[in-house]
């Protein structure tokens, strides 16, 4: 089955800076990878996904990029604001396989 | 579209009792998805649904654990026994997949349902 790892498991940014997160995957058959955003509390919502035909999808302040060689795709928030901060999931594959998680403090 | 509704959004229970969670998907969803979340974890997989039929079980899935989705709409999660340690967060998401495309879609997660076992 599909193994996915997500790193880092917190990341703490200023306002206005920008924050990564990395996810890897295990499975070359994998072709849809969305990530999820879940503030405390509240469900698990789809912020931005990519599928593997492409290697980088944007949205206004939020950008995916995937890397199908190294079976590696990323999060990209720019202008991190105080309102980002959540925690974060990858997917990947069947969207069975969901990552660690990233707990994103933004400070003001 | 109301979403995917869960209910209850609470259940405590005592150890060696049965419950019973209910999941609705949006109405047109043909994929259904059990999940179940602990503090800090991201969501685990248990099983999931194509129309009516179970296609997939996690392995982990212990056999406590039965999910049914009899006509293809609702789902219910059923856990037997229940022990301490299946306190947790039960999550259901639903997803239109259409065939004529070999791409997933995305998944609309319900508010869940917080199981504590005492």
């Amino acid at each position: 089955g599909e193994n996915v790892e997500q790193h880092p498991s917190t990341l703490s940014v200023q306002e206005g800076d920008s924050a990564v997160i990395k996810c890897t995957y295990s499975d070359s058959a994998s072709n849809y990878f969305p990530w999820y955003k879940q503030e405390l509390g509240k469900r698990p919502q789809l912020i931005i996904d990519i599928r593997s035909n492409v290697g980088e999808k944007k949205d206004q302040r939020i950008a995916v990029t995937l890397n199908k060689t190294a079976k590696h795709f990323s999060l990209h928030i720019t202008e991190t604001q105080p309102e980002d901060s959540a925690v974060y999931f990858c997917a990947a594959s069947n969207q069975f396989y969901f990552g660690t998680g990233t707990s994103l403090t933004v400070i003001p | 579209d109301t979403g995917v509704s869960q209910d209850p959004r609470h259940k405590i229970t005592k150890r060696g009792q049965n419950v019973t969670f209910r999941c609705d998907p949006i109405s047109e969803h043909n994929r259904l998805y059990w999940y179940r979340q602990t503090l800090g974890q991201g969501p685990e997989f248990l099983t999931y649904f194509q129309n009516e039929a179970q296609l997939e079980k996690s392995r982990l899935l212990s056999d406590r654990f039965s999910a049914e989705r009899p006509k293809g709409s609702f789902s219910t999660l059923e856990i037997q026994r229940t022990e301490q340690g299946d306190s947790a967060m039960y999550l259901c998401a639903s997803s239109l997949v259409q065939y004529s495309v070999s791409y997933n879609s995305p998944l609309h997660f319900g508010n869940g349902t917080r199981l504590t076992v005492t």
